[in-house]
């Protein structure tokens, strides 16, 4: 049963402190999204990628996040520093972009929490 | 610019009784249009998908939706609702020729069902 796989599930961090989340994509899926949710703002898309190439990144502060695929089996995502603003489930997803109608297949989630 | 509305942030259903979470859309050309649900700390699952051809679509858990172009609608109905569909549910479009943003799915705002015992 492949699934994308998220670490780590939770985290809490102080204020200013980086924070790495990592993403491990449906193998053989060649993009990959990540999303943040919030009660506030609901899904937003982040960054996405497609054969590990960043096409996408306009909806991520770019002076803190930053989103890489340093393989085509993992996707990060980093905040450094970070700020209690940030705290948000981010949710990777997967998929194939050979149908535009492909669907995407969302991991568990990281629950972070900046104090 | 695509977007998805979801009028409803909530609703209730009496387990036994059909129900329906709604569903309008905006795009430029003809639509993909896709339905996610998601379960308290969970990740987004798909349900179904309307690609082209039959208006009614028929997806997991018994669920379908139905397409009207005309309305530019795509409600989320199941004939019998259970506790179980109690979740949180997302509608999502894709315009079949998009670019730039475009090329990715919005996501609506979700709409809370809660089906009661």
């Amino acid at each position: 049963d492949a699934r994308v796989t998220q670490t780590p599930r939770d985290k809490v961090t102080e204020m200013g402190q980086e924070v790495t989340m990592r993403c491990q994509p449906i193998l053989g899926h060649n993009t990959v999204f990540w999303y943040r949710q919030t009660m506030m703002q609901g899904l937003e898309l982040l960054a996405y990628f497609r054969n590990r190439a960043p096409l996408d990144d306009s909806g991520m502060p770019k002076d803190r996040f930053s989103a890489e695929m340093p393989d085509a089996t993992l996707a990060t995502l980093k905040i450094q520093p970070s700020e209690p603003r940030d705290s948000a489930v981010y949710f990777c997803a997967s998929g194939l972009s050979s149908r535009a109608y492909n669907e995407q297949f969302f991991g568990p989630g990281t629950r972070l929490t900046v104090l | 610019a695509q977007s998805v509305a979801q009028p409803e942030d909530q609703v209730n259903v009496a387990e036994g009784n059909p129900l329906t979470v709604k569903c309008t859309y905006s795009v430029s050309g003809n639509p993909y249009l896709f339905w996610y649900v998601q379960y308290p700390n969970r990740g987004l699952q798909f349900l179904l998908k309307y690609i082209t051809g039959d208006n009614l679509v028929k997806g997991s858990y018994g669920f379908e939706a139905e397409f009207n172009k005309s309305q530019t609608s795509f409600h989320l109905k199941k004939p019998s609702a259970l506790v179980s569909d109690s979740a949180l549910y997302f509608c999502a479009v894709r315009g079949q020729i998009s670019s730039g943003s475009a090329r990715q799915l919005t996501f609506g705002s979700g709409t809370q069902l809660t089906v009661l015992p």
